[in-house]
C-alpha cells in the first residue's frame, strides 16, 4: 500500500497565524488529493495536484506539490475558527484504490 | 438531493454480535469504498468495489464482509471474529470526474460493550 505520513499530527494556531501542513510519500504521486475532516463527520475534498510542481489555492488554503511528486504541502494563511479539524492527505496509485494519511488535527484558538 | 447515507450514526453492540453498517449512494457512481478511523489515526481501507457482484480486500479484511447486490448499496458487516470493532466507519465513492476524488458520507460510530 502506499504510504503517507503527515506532520505535524496536531497543531493549535492562534487565530490569524499562518500554518503549513506536510504530506510525504514513500513513492511518487501521481495524484495528491486533500481533504478536511469536522470532528465526527464525514471528509470534504479540498484540492486535487497532478503536476509536479503544481499550486492550487482556494480561499486561503494553498496546496502545492514538489516537483519530485513525493511530497505535498497545504498551507493556510490568517487562520480562522472555522479551519479547525483534521486535515487529510490521499492518493489513489492503483486503479480504484485510494489511501490515506495519518492525518494533521488542527486547533485555532480565538 | 445527491449524497451517500450511511446508517445508523451511532451503534452499540455487545462484544460477539454481527453488526452491519449501511451505506446507499444516489450518484451513479460505480466505485464504493470503506474506511475505518480511529482516534489519531488516518483512514485505513478495509473493502472497495469497482462495480457490481465484485469486490476487493483492503488492508484491514479480516473480521469484516461487503456485499455488492446494488450499485446503490455497499453494506459492511462488522463480525465477531473482528477483534477490536469499535471505530468510526466511513463509505465513499468514486466519481467520474478526471479528478477522481472520493465522496464521503457522514460516518457510523459503532461502540462494542
Amino acid at each position: 500500500s502506499q504510504e503517507l505520513e503527515q506532520s505535524p499530527q496536531s497543531l493549535i494556531v492562534q487565530e490569524g497565524k499562518n500554518l503549513t501542513i506536510n504530506c510525504t510519500s514513500s513513492k511518487t504521486l501521481y495524484g495528491l488529493y486533500w481533504y478536511k475532516q469536522k470532528y465526527g463527520e464525514g471528509l470534504i475534498f479540498l484540492m486535487m495536484l497532478q503536476k509536479g510542481g503544481e499550486e492550487k489555492s482556494h480561499e486561503k488554503i494553498t496546496a502545492k506539490l514538489d516537483e519530485k511528486k513525493q511530497q505535498s504541502s497545504l498551507h493556510i494563511t490568517a487562520s480562522q475558527p472555522s479551519h479547525a479539524g483534521i486535515y487529510l492527505c490521499g492518493a489513489s496509485p492503483f486503479g480504484n484504490q485510494f489511501y490515506f494519511g495519518t492525518g494533521t488535527s488542527l486547533t485555532v484558538i480565538p | 438531493d445527491g449524497g451517500i447515507t450511511q446508517s445508523p450514526k451511532y451503534l452499540f453492540r455487545k462484544e460477539g454480535q454481527n453488526v452491519t453498517l449501511s451505506c446507499e449512494q444516489n450518484l451513479n457512481h460505480d466505485a464504493m469504498y470503506w474506511y475505518r478511523q480511529d482516534p489519531g489515526q488516518g483512514l485505513r481501507l478495509i473493502y472497495y468495489s469497482q462495480i457490481v457482484n465484485d469486490f476487493q480486500k483492503g488492508d484491514i479484511a479480516e473480521g469484516y464482509s461487503v456485499s455488492r447486490e446494488k450499485k446503490e448499496s455497499f453494506p459492511l458487516t462488522v463480525t465477531s471474529a473482528q477483534k477490536n470493532p469499535t471505530a468510526f466507519y466511513l463509505c465513499a465513492t468514486k466519481g467520474h470526474r478526471n479528478t477522481g476524488e472520493l465522496f464521503f458520507g457522514e460516518g457510523s460510530r459503532l461502540t462494542v460493550l
